[in-house]
């Protein structure tokens, strides 16, 4: 099946240690993908997306077409990076059965 | 606030009530989603709309689920004969289909109790 998974359901650092979140993809076209995250009560919001290859608020994520892979970084993480963060594909991506999804999402608690 | 506005923002109703929500998307923006969260889920793609076009329906809508964006503005999602398994909380996104450009803006959503 297509689709966009994290396989990490919780990430548990300390501050100032490096952070990794995985995505990996399995659907067939040019991947474009993006990260967007969720602050404690506060509404989803775009981090970051590939095509514009910019690091925001530290993260950065690289396309990896060879292992189909979309991994979000940090090498310094800090208390307000804990959230939840979704891996997504674009919506004009059509996935099989019809199914356009995010990944489950990983929950980031940075601990002090 | 100009984002995306989502009403009610919460809504509990009972087994085999119709329901109905409204999204107020950014004003420019010509596309509208409609998502679906179940607690530990990501957001799952409901419908889309471009303008007052609805494009795009997934499989996860059933015949009991519909929507509208009748002017190429707001929109609404019904629900009819509510069961206990609509209980979620219910997205609204916007965007601007503009080249290069497709981030999406959400709302806060409607959480659904289904009694």
């Amino acid at each position: 099946a297509q689709r966009v998974t994290q396989p990490e359901k919780l990430l548990s650092v300390f501050k100032g240690a490096p952070v990794e979140l995985k995505c990996n993809y399995s659907y067939s076209g040019s991947p474009e993908l993006f990260w967007y995250v969720q602050y404690s009560r506060q509404r989803l919001q775009l981090l970051l997306r590939h095509i514009s290859r910019e690091s925001i608020k530290g993260f950065t994520a690289d396309l990896n077409k060879g292992e189909t892979s979309f991994h979000l970084k940090k090498p310094f993480a800090q208390e307000e990076d804990s959230a939840m963060y979704y891996c997504a594909p674009p919506i004009m991506i059509k996935a099989a059965g019809n199914k356009l999804t995010f990944g489950g999402g990983t929950r980031v608690l940075v601990k002090p | 606030d100009t984002g995306v506005s989502q009403n009610p923002r919460h809504k509990i109703t009972k087994r085999g009530q119709n329901v109905t929500f409204r999204c107020d998307p950014i004003s420019e923006h010509n596309r509208l989603y409609w998502y679906r969260q179940t607690l530990g889920q990501g957001p799952e793609f409901l419908t889309y709309f471009q303008n007052e076009a609805q494009l795009e329906k997934s499989r996860l809508l059933s015949d009991r689920f519909s929507a509208e964006r009748p002017k190429g503005s707001f929109s609404t999602l019904e629900i009819q004969r509510t069961e206990q398994g609509d209980s979620a909380m219910y997205l609204c996104a916007s965007s601007l289909d503009r080249q290069g450009e497709n981030i999406q803006y959400f709302g806060a959503g409607t959480r659904l109790s289904v009694l």
